[in-house]
């Protein structure tokens, strides 16, 4: 089946700027994480969503935003771009919440985000 | 606090060895602990995970070792291979669906 489909997988935008990034889960998982991958900071959990619901959020500033619908693919937007913001921007999922319970969180390819 | 660390950031080994990657963990509550592995280009993939209830758990070729003493998790990749080569995370769960990477260690395979 297919896996984790991100969308687009690069762009590149200016500063001030805002950009939407959409991801597609796995047929039948409800859970939707977003991680940031930069080589400074490495992985960092964004948020995550269930039932169009944000249930947890990181440590990111409001200008990084989310949502559910009601199919589970997911958006986030990322509002008044500043260059910090280049990354790789992860989307994984998962057929249920409880990681300990469901085991595997699959991650998509990812979307490569240049902000200049 | 959540923090999750690995002692080496690369790692060199000959093809058909065995390496082992380390990582320490700072959260004595954590109650799963995965390990990823992410090639050039592509996103983290599943490769191991262990509960805390459990010290050591096998897989096909690779071995996760949990010491809950020390907060010390090791993965261990037996008779290495070309396609190994790749920067592994450890990750820590610290809430339902949320998890702690660790910085990565880039393998490298010698031929």
């Amino acid at each position: 089946k297919a896996g984790v489909t991100q969308t687009p997988r690069y762009l590149i935008k200016t500063r001030g700027q805002q950009v939407t990034l959409s991801c597609s889960p796995i047929s039948g998982h409800r859970s939707v994480s977003w991680y940031q991958q930069t080589p400074g900071q490495g992985l960092q959990f964004l948020f995550e969503y269930f039932s169009e619901t944000q249930r947890n959020k990181g440590n990111f500033p409001g200008r990084f935003s989310g949502r559910q619908f009601s199919n589970s693919r997911s958006e986030m937007n990322v509002s008044t771009l500043e260059l910090g913001d280049s990354a790789l921007y992860l989307c994984a999922s998962s057929r249920w919440r409880g990681l300990a319970n469901t085991g595997e969180l699959f991650f998509g390819e990812g979307s490569r985000l240049t902000v200049l | 606090g959540e923090s999750v660390g690995l002692h080496l950031p690369t790692l060199s080994v000959q093809e058909g060895d065995n390496s082992i990657i380390n990582c320490a963990y700072s959260n004595s509550a954590s109650d799963y602990f995965i390990w990823y592995k992410q090639e050039s280009g592509k996103g983290p993939q599943f490769i191991i995970d262990i509960r805390s209830n459990m010290d050591k758990r096998q897989g096909q070729r690779v071995t996760v070792l949990l010491n809950k003493t020390v907060k010390h998790l090791s993965l261990q990749i037996a008779a290495t291979q070309p396609g190994d080569s790749a920067v592994y995370f450890c990750a820590e769960k610290v809430g339902a669906q949320k998890l702690v990477f660790g910085q990565g260690t880039r393998l490298t395979i010698n031929p």
